[in-house]
């Protein structure tokens, strides 16, 4: 049980290049989330799919787009990266389920991004 | 809104000292919050939620209602306690999204 893995762990950019951030979890966890983190700034989400097939922004969607391919994995797409999206990303997952509201999210080791 | 504060970036004590981490919410319901710790190399992970009121490595966080704050607390501070700590809570119909807070990054002395 591998619980959530990320690929790559680290990833240099030229500005203008696009790259794929792979995110997979096998805990058979319904919610999946990216998010980034950056000094000062703690971690803020940019996109989550509360179940497979489907996705929705969270508060710093611009630049990204995401695929959940299906239950176990969720990618983060960079189609022009640019020098602010130099970052920490990681990745979670959660069971989560509605009429509790409440839930554990497990957090995959992070991808380490640097745009030039 | 919405928001999670966490008023210091840095807190540095010595070995053995209590330790109180502070977060403050605003939030117009009946919030659901959690602590996240991250020590150094590691992957986020939960440290305690509100909702099971359990004591993990000695920490101990109260929800205050009143005074809309969940403050991270422990009697007798150590080492391997040094780490970055989140505070967040669940956005109301959300399907489960988390508000961080911006982090305090603990030191323990020894």
């Amino acid at each position: 049980n591998a619980g959530v893995t990320q690929t790559p762990k680290f990833q240099v950019l030229k500005t203008g290049q696009s790259m794929t951030l792979q995110c997979a979890q096998d805990m058979n966890h319904n919610s999946m989330y990216w998010y980034r983190q950056d000094p000062g700034m703690g971690l803020r989400l940019i996109y989550y799919s509360a179940s497979e097939g489907t996705t929705d922004k969270g508060e710093v969607p611009n630049g990204y787009n995401v695929s959940r391919l299906n239950k176990r994995e969720f990618s983060l797409r960079l189609e022009s990266a640019a020098p602010s999206q130099t970052s920490v990303y990681f990745c979670a997952s959660s069971l989560y389920r509605t009429a509790e509201n409440t839930d554990t999210q497990y957090f995959g080791p992070g991808t380490r991004l640097t745009v030039l | 809104a919405q928001r999670v504060t966490q008023p210091e970036k840095l807190l540095s004590v010595f070995k053995g000292a209590p330790v109180e981490l502070k977060c403050n919410y605003s939030y117009s319901g009946s919030p659901e919050l959690f602590w996240y710790v991250q020590y150094s190399r590691q992957r986020l992970q939960l440290l305690l939620r509100h909702i099971s009121r359990e004591s993990i490595k000695g920490f101990t966080a109260d929800l205050n209602k009143g005074e809309t704050s969940f403050h991270l607390k422990k009697p007798f501070a150590q080492e391997e306690d040094s780490a970055m700590y989140y505070c967040a809570l669940i956005r109301a119909g959300s399907q489960g999204n988390l508000i961080f807070g911006k982090g305090t990054k603990l030191s323990v002395k020894p």
